[in-house]
Formats: structure tokens, sequence, C-alpha cells
């Protein structure tokens, strides 16, 4: 039981550059989020998906493209990729009511943008 | 923007000491509070949750919660070493469909 699995867990980029952050989950979560976690920042919500089918904006969601492909997976796409988003990236779900209740955390993707 | 608010630290305490760790938040149509816990190079993990004004207990841990001053806590007693992480709060949206985190509180505890 892998619970949320991200891929890559590292990733170097050069600016301009694209590239797509995978997350999966086996917890038959019905809401999955995308967060980025800067020093000093604190965690930023990018995107949500409620349920299968719909996605929503979050906070910072320029530069972002998100994919909800089936109940399982979410993922986060960088058409350009800027040395602005170097950051860490998390994906995460909720079992019930999303925004209510445990999120549940991938381990993180951490991108350098150069 | 709304807002959840932590001092970032670090609050150091001695083995043994009680650890208090405060947050204030902004939407007044919050409903729900969670405290996360997060080590350094890993992923938050939730450790409390509180819906209700007044205290909630867990082992270490009490949750305090009170709506009218906007106000949530965390006490941690008979602090340990391996409770040295950055704890996270974190309250739901006006949407219902986020949580908003604060920047995070980093605790030091001392042997």
């Amino acid at each position: 039981n892998a619970g949320v699995t991200q891929t890559p867990k590292f990733q170097v980029l050069k600016t301009g550059q694209s590239m797509t952050l995978q997350c999966a989950q086996d917890m038959n979560h019905n809401s999955m989020y995308w967060y980025r976690q800067d020093p000093g920042m604190g965690l930023r919500l990018i995107y949500y998906s409620a349920s299968e089918g719909t996605t929503d904006k979050g906070e910072v969601p320029n530069g972002y493209n998100v994919s909800r492909l089936n109940k399982r997976e979410f993922s986060l796409r960088l058409e350009s990729a800027a040395p602005s988003q170097t950051s860490v990236y998390f994906c995460a779900t909720n079992r019930g009511l999303a925004g209510t209740g445990e999120l549940f955390f991938g381990e993180g993707s951490r991108l350098t943008v150069l | 923007q709304k807002e959840v608010e932590q001092n970032s630290g670090p609050l150091s305490v001695p083995e043994g000491a009680i650890a208090s760790l405060n947050c204030t938040y902004s939407d007044r149509g919050s409903q729900s509070f969670f405290w996360y816990r997060q080590y350094s190079g890993k992923s938050p993990e939730l450790i409390m949750s509180i819906y209700s004004n007044g205290d909630k207990e867990d082992g270490r841990f009490t949750a305090q919660l009170n709506k009218a001053s906007q106000y949530v806590s965390l006490l941690i007693r008979d602090s340990q070493p391996s409770d040295s992480a950055t704890y996270l709060c974190a309250a739901t949206s006006n949407s219902g469909y986020a949580l908003n985190f604060g920047k995070g509180t980093s605790l030091l505890v001392t042997p």
C-alpha cells in the first residue's frame, strides 16, 4: 500500500524547458491537491481537484497546468519553467469533502530551475 | 487573501518542558483547524485536528481553539528531542475546498 506516490523525486531543468510531475494515489480518495513549499513561504496551493473530472485554481496557479487523468492520478505540468518555480512540490489527497479532514501527502518532488 | 499566521521561531524548549505553539487566522468562515508536523526534508503529517471551541487532548498533545479571538494553539507536554520539527497550522478556507497553511513554527527540543 504505497499511499501517495510522486515522480520524479528530484529534477533539474533549464529555463524554458517543460516537464510534468506525476502523482498517483491508491487510497481511493476523491480530492487531490498540488502544493508548493518555499523557504519562509509555507505551503501554497497551486491547483486542486475536488473530484474526478474537475480542477480548480488555488493561490498560485500561474505557470502551471493540471490534469486529473482519473480518480487515481493528478499531474502538474510546467510548460516553460522559470527559476521562480524552483521549489518542493507536494501532492496531497483527502478522503472526504475537499478541504475538510486529513490531507495525506506524497514525499515531495524537489525541482530546481537553472 | 485569507491568512494563517504563525511565529517562525525557532522556539527552543528543554526536554521535558511544555512547548506552546500559537496560530491566528483571518478568515472568520474557517470551521476546521489542523496542526501538521514536518520533519526536515519530509512531508507534513497530521497530528491534531480541532473543530469546536475549547481544548482537545491526544496523548502529549493538546489543541486549543478560540473562534472569537481567531486563535489556535498547540501544547506539547513532556517535550522530547524527537518533537523537534516544524509545526504547520492550517485552517479550512471559506470555499471549503482548500486548506490555508501558516508558514510554520520551528521547534527545537534540547536534551
